[in-house]
């Protein structure tokens, strides 16, 4: 069974670190795009960016680029966000999300069950 | 970056009622269109790929159509489990993505 297993709910100050994970079991982790979309309270899907773990090749939404660092682990099946200085406005819950492609689709079939993260003073 | 624009973005109807949520792409996208359903406090579940392909598991009263620019979900026949946020999501330029901006199903 395909499963994305994200690390739990943080509570960070302004300026602070943070680095989440999300770990893929049950394929071949190294096969899939594995891509970030952010959630703010109340607010719409917005995708953050991607990697491929096969080879690390990396892309960010041009609203997202410089913000934060996308990366992965393939000899763990785990993949990171992180961000070097959170603001407030970083708070919303985050989701990891697999890609598959093929022929005839382009989809998100599997989604990681999402890591809210809260920065407050 | 292709952009995606949803209408209405909320829309009330009723048990029964017939729903039809638009999608418009800044640009040609083909049919690399897909459409996800949200429910409070959970993870988007797809409903439609390719503009029309029902995946496997959601019932046929959903169904897509369109290409190109101009894209369509319809809901034929609403049931009480079908109130929550539907999402349109490009995938022509995968793999960046990019998600409209939602529309909410309410209750009448």
């Amino acid at each position: 069974e395909v499963q994305l297993v994200q690390s739990g709910a943080e509570v960070k100050k302004p300026g602070e670190s943070l680095k989440i994970s999300c770990k893929g079991s049950g394929y071949s982790f190294t096969s899939y795009w594995i891509g970030w979309v952010r959630q703010m309270p109340g607010k719409g899907l917005e995708w953050m960016g991607i990697i491929y773990p096969g080879d690390s090749d990396t892309r960010y939404s041009p609203s997202f680029q410089g913000q934060v660092t996308i990366s992965a682990d393939k000899s763990i099946s785990t993949a990171y966000l992180q961000w070097s200085s959170l603001k407030a406005s970083d708070t919303a819950m985050y989701y990891c999300a697999r890609l598959y492609s093929s022929s005839s689709s382009r989809i998100i079939d599997y989604w990681g069950q999402g890591t809210l993260v809260t920065v407050s003073s | 970056d292709i952009q995606m624009t949803q209408s209405p973005s909320s829309v009330s109807a009723s048990v029964g009622d017939r729903v039809t949520i638009t999608c418009r792409a800044s640009q040609g996208i083909s049919s690399w269109l897909a459409w996800y359903q949200q429910k409070p406090g959970k993870a988007p579940k797809l409903l439609i790929y390719a503009a029309s392909s029902l995946q496997s598991g959601v019932p046929s009263r959903f169904s897509g159509s369109g290409s190109g620019t101009d894209f369509t979900l319809t809901i034929s026949s609403l049931q009480p489990e079908d109130f929550a946020t539907y999402y349109c999501q490009q995938a022509n330029s995968f793999p960046a993505l990019t998600f409209g901006g939602g529309t909410k199903v309410e209750i009448k």
